[in-house]
């Protein structure tokens, strides 16, 4: 499978602890992006990275979220001291962006519930 | 800003009649707009984009949409729905130079046997 995958799934946590999602996004794609989902919404957008370089944040993107993608290829997203308004589908997609307008590619996503 | 509405909130249709899942947007400069098909548990998966030229766009599945700026609309559509078309549709809008995506708030399809 050549796609976009995510680890893990889903994850259950408490309250305050912190979790790591991880994307591997296409392999020939340069440009990565993390959205975020919650139930009866579309996708909000938190972050892109091109290459290594991340080179746009969302608002939505608090102080308890860093992402990073250190070789241009896999990224990370942390979120630390979780709270239950974090629960929520967090998605991964990538493209190719020479030059042109190209679709993204979304991963399955990575399920986040906090108690 | 760059924004998409999507007014229904479900559509539901009977197997092998047409469809139309709707999309209005609101872009300042050249609208580049996205639809977005998504299963339960699964990712979005992309269905087909506008970006200049010709209003009929064909994507995947079947499925097409219809651009017309003096509407500002971008409504999916088929000519004959399948049960298993059902689904969450999202349409979405390109913003910025970094390409991210200005979804809307998605309209569920029911195909009906």
């Amino acid at each position: 499978d050549t796609g976009v995958s995510q680890d893990p799934r889903h994850k259950i946590t408490k309250r305050g602890q912190n979790v790591t999602f991880r994307c591997d996004p296409i392999s020939e794609h340069n440009r990565l992006y993390w959205y975020r989902q919650t139930l009866g919404q579309g996708p909000e957008f938190l972050t892109y990275f091109q290459n290594e370089a991340q080179l746009e944040k969302s608002r939505l993107l608090s102080d308890r979220f860093s992402a990073e993608r250190p070789k241009g290829s896999f990224s990370t997203l942390e979120i630390q001291r979780t709270e239950q308004g974090d629960s929520a589908m967090y998605l991964c997609a990538s493209s190719f962006g020479q030059g042109g307008i190209y679709e993204q590619y979304f991963g399955p996503g990575t399920r986040l519930t906090v108690t | 800003a760059q924004s998409v509405a999507q007014p229904e909130d479900q559509v539901n249709v009977a197997e092998g009649n047409p469809l139309t899942v709707k999309c209005t947007y609101s872009v300042s400069g050249n609208p580049y707009l996205f639809w977005y098909v998504q299963y339960p548990n699964r990712g979005l998966q992309f269905l087909l984009k506008y970006i200049t030229g010709d209003n009929l766009v064909k994507g995947s599945y079947g499925f097409e949409a219809e651009f017309n700026k003096s509407q500002t609309s971008f409504h999916l559509k088929k000519p004959s729905a399948l049960v298993s078309d059902s689904a969450l549709y999202f349409c979405a809008v390109r913003d910025g130079p970094t390409d991210k995506l200005i979804f809307g708030t998605g309209t569920r399809l029911q195909v009906f046997p």
